[in-house]
C-alpha cells in the first residue's frame, strides 16, 4: 500500500539556522505529494506541493522537490523563525477514483531564540 | 468567517456513552473527511463522503457512524465509546480529489474517554 515515512523527531533549532525534514513515499501509482504544517492548538494546513517529478512546491521560504528517482521529497528552510514551531507532516495522495491523503507520522519543530 | 468549524471543541465522556461530533464547512466543497489523530500525533482517514455519499471508510469499528445531512455537513456519531477512541478527531473538506486539491481542516475535537 501506500506509505510515508518521516524522519525522527521532535528537532529542535535556534532561530536562524537551516532546516531539512527528510521524507520519503512509497506509492502504487504517481503521487502527488504535500507537506501539511499543524500549529498549537489548531488544524492541518496546507504549505506546499507538488505534482510531478522536478516540480518543486514553495510557500513562506519553504521548499521541497519532488524526487522520482530518490521517491523523496525533503523540507527545506533556510533560516527558521520562532514562528516556524509546529509540527510538520509529509503526505501523498495517488490520483484515481476515491483517492485519500496519506500521511507521514509528522515531526515536531521547535525554534529556540 | 470559519471555513471548517467543529462542535464542540473538547469532549469528556465516560466509557459506554454516546457522543456525536458535528462539522460544518462553507467553501462549497464537495468532499468531506473525517481523520484520526493519535496521541503521538499520527494522524489516520476514518471516513471521506462526496456529495453526501460514502466513498471511503477504512476499516473503523461500527460503533462510528457518520452522517451527511447535505454536503456542507458531516457528523460523527460514536457508540459505546472506549478508552482506545481517545484522540483528536479532525473534520476536512476539499473540492474533488484529494491528490489536486487541498484539504481544509477544522481545528479538532479533542475526544477524552475515562
Amino acid at each position: 500500500g501506500d506509505s510515508v515515512t518521516q524522519m525522527e523527531g521532535p528537532v529542535t533549532l535556534s532561530e536562524e539556522a537551516f532546516l531539512t525534514i527528510n521524507c520519503t513515499y512509497t506509492a502504487t501509482g504517481y503521487p502527488s505529494l504535500f507537506w501539511y504544517v499543524q500549529y498549537p492548538g489548531e488544524g492541518l494546513q496546507l504549505l506546499l506541493k507538488a505534482t510531478k517529478a522536478d516540480d518543486k512546491g514553495s510557500n513562506k521560504g519553504f521548499e521541497a522537490t519532488y524526487r522520482k528517482e530518490t521517491t523523496s521529497f525533503h523540507l527545506e528552510k533556510g533560516s527558521v523563525q520562532v514562528s516556524d514551531s509546529a509540527v510538520y507532516f509529509c503526505a501523498l495522495s495517488v490520483p484515481g477514483a476515491n483517492s485519500k491523503l496519506t500521511f507521514g507520522k509528522g515531526i515536531t519543530l521547535s525554534v529556540r531564540p | 468567517d470559519t471555513a471548517v468549524s467543529q462542535t464542540p471543541k473538547y469532549l469528556v465522556t465516560q466509557m459506554g456513552n454516546d457522543k456525536s461530533i458535528k462539522c460544518e464547512q462553507n467553501l462549497g466543497h464537495d468532499t468531506m473527511y473525517w481523520y484520526k489523530q493519535d496521541s503521538k500525533k499520527f494522524l489516520k482517514i476514518m471516513f471521506s463522503y462526496n456529495n453526501k455519499e460514502l466513498i471511503i471508510n477504512e476499516t473503523v469499528p461500527n460503533r462510528f457512524s457518520p452522517k451527511s445531512p447535505d454536503k456542507a455537513h458531516l457528523n460523527l456519531h460514536i457508540n459505546s465509546l472506549e478508552l482506545g477512541d481517545s484522540a483528536v478527531y479532525f473534520c476536512a473538506s476539499s473540492q474533488g480529489e484529494s491528490y489536486n486539491s487541498p484539504l481544509h481542516f477544522g481545528n479538532g475535537t479533542r475526544l477524552t474517554v475515562t
